[in-house]
């Protein structure tokens, strides 16, 4: 199985700060990346696909990047929404995997 | 916009057989285009993906379950079901159903169901 590191596994930041999550896979995948953000006592939520297209109806202040091993997860201004546990998968090969999970809190 | 809902019991003894079906409205499972999945999340951890079945009954288990899973679907009630064989502690969790187009531009999960193994 292909393995995705997170990093970090936690941060704190303040109401429009920008943030940045990196997930790393063990091994190529291409542009085969997802991110979601999950809250608590709910559901993942996708938000972006193939690396750093946006699903729709995900605002704009969301970004992603990357290809091969390297990715990136961007929040531009940071909002009291966004407080939340964020997680890449990888669906380049099965099984799909996911990575760890950053939590982002609230400074 | 496809909506999905799991059901099924949320306990289940250690060595009996989980269940879960998951009913899709929005959508038809039979018009194809899309990956129907079980993911499961253990309480407090990460997410695990289980499996997917296709419209046309084709499969992928996740090699770490193989042995004990079986998804299937039931295109007339517009539903795919999990099953998940002798079961310990180790399977409690979250258990969540979703569905990926097979371009990954349309993702949509159920809310998730807590299923505890326990006598």
């Amino acid at each position: 199985d292909i393995q995705m590191t997170q990093s970090p596994s936690s941060l704190s930041a303040s109401v429009g700060d920008r943030v940045t999550i990196t997930c790393r896979a063990s091994q190529g995948i291409s542009n085969y990346l997802a991110w979601f953000q999950q809250k608590p006592g709910k559901a993942p939520k996708s938000l972006i696909y193939a690396a750093s297209s946006l699903q729709s109806g995900v605002p704009s202040k969301f970004s992603g990047s990357g290809s091969g091993t390297d990715f990136t997860l961007t929040i531009s201004s940071l909002q009291p929404e966004d407080f939340a546990t964020y997680y890449c998968q990888q669906y380049n090969s099965y099984p799909p995997t996911f990575g760890g999970g950053t939590k982002v809190e609230i400074k | 916009q496809v909506q999905l809902q799991e059901s099924g019991p949320g306990l289940v003894k250690p060595s009996q057989t989980l269940s879960l079906t998951c009913t899709v409205s929005g959508g038809s499972i039979s018009s194809g285009g899309y990956y129907w999945s079980w993911i499961r999340q253990h309480p407090g951890k990460g997410l695990e993906w289980i499996g997917y079945i296709y419209y046309s009954g084709s499969t992928y288990y996740n090699p770490s379950l193989k042995s004990r899973v079986t998804i299937s679907v039931d295109t007339s009630k517009n539903q795919f079901s999990l099953k998940l064989s002798s079961v310990t502690a180790a399977d409690t969790a979250v258990y969540y159903c979703a569905s990926r187009s097979e371009l990954g531009n349309s993702d949509y999960w159920g809310q998730g169901t807590l299923v505890t193994v326990s006598s």
